[in-house]
């Protein structure tokens, strides 16, 4: 069966430090993955995707992921965390196929910014 | 195109009430999904419709609630006699029915039963 794992629902970190938000499928086929963030309030927008083109993905706001098949992961990281990134998010794999619409949501991962 | 819309963005009802809500997708994305979000919480599946076809439902998705996309394009979501455990944002979302192809997202209708 397909899945999406975030292995950490909150995760704290100081402004300028670098942030790593983890995310594991499982999946018997190819996916695309995508990475969407929620701000309070609102509706869930896209920061990136990886449909198995390169597999190191740059998304907006100086985000990107690693599609990694052997350790089947699509980590998110940022060099220096801002304020502003304070926010949801969550981790979305699309398969052929599935149930759900073929679209699996993970739990998301909860991201805090210290000044 | 203006992206996915979703009406009302905020709706306050009598617990027995009923309530409805509307998406209008963007043009030619043929796959249309309703989720479901309380706080703190992630989307959750409630149902998708491929053109004007319900696909799936959730069991979630209990006889109290209808959704329907009559030509294939907006779709709508209604709730019958509502309950407070009803409250949630509601969140609306397209794409064309490719794998690679992410969803688009609608602002939601935030729904408060009282």
């Amino acid at each position: 069966a397909q899945s999406v794992t975030q292995l950490d629902s909150h995760v704290s970190v100081s402004e300028g430090t670098p942030v790593l938000l983890r995310c594991n499928y499982s999946s018997s086929y190819s996916p695309s993955l995508f990475w969407y963030v929620q701000h309070p309030n609102k509706g869930l927008q896209l920061l990136l995707k990886y449909t198995s083109a390169a597999t190191l993905v740059k998304g907006i706001n100086g985000f990107e992921a690693e599609f990694k098949k052997s350790e089947t992961s699509f980590h998110l990281t940022k060099p220096s965390a801002h304020m502003s990134d304070a926010a949801e998010y969550f981790c979305v794999v699309r398969f052929y196929g599935g149930s759900q619409g073929n679209l699996i949501f993970g739990k998301g991962t909860k991201l805090s910014v210290k000044p | 195109d203006t992206g996915v819309s979703q009406d009302p963005r905020h709706k306050i009802t009598k617990r027995g009430q009923n309530v409805t809500f509307r998406c209008d997708p963007i043009s030619e994305h043929n796959r249309l999904y309703w989720y479901r979000q309380t706080l703190g919480q992630g989307p959750e599946f409630l149902t998708y419709f491929q053109n004007e076809a319900q696909l799936e439902k959730s069991r979630l998705l209990s006889d109290r609630f209808s959704a329907e996309r009559p030509k294939g394009s907006f779709s709508t979501l209604e709730i019958q006699r509502t309950e407070q455990g009803d409250s949630a944002m509601y969140l609306c979302a397209s794409s064309p029915d490719f794998a690679s192809t992410e969803a688009f997202f609608g602002q939601g209708t935030r729904l408060t039963v009282v």
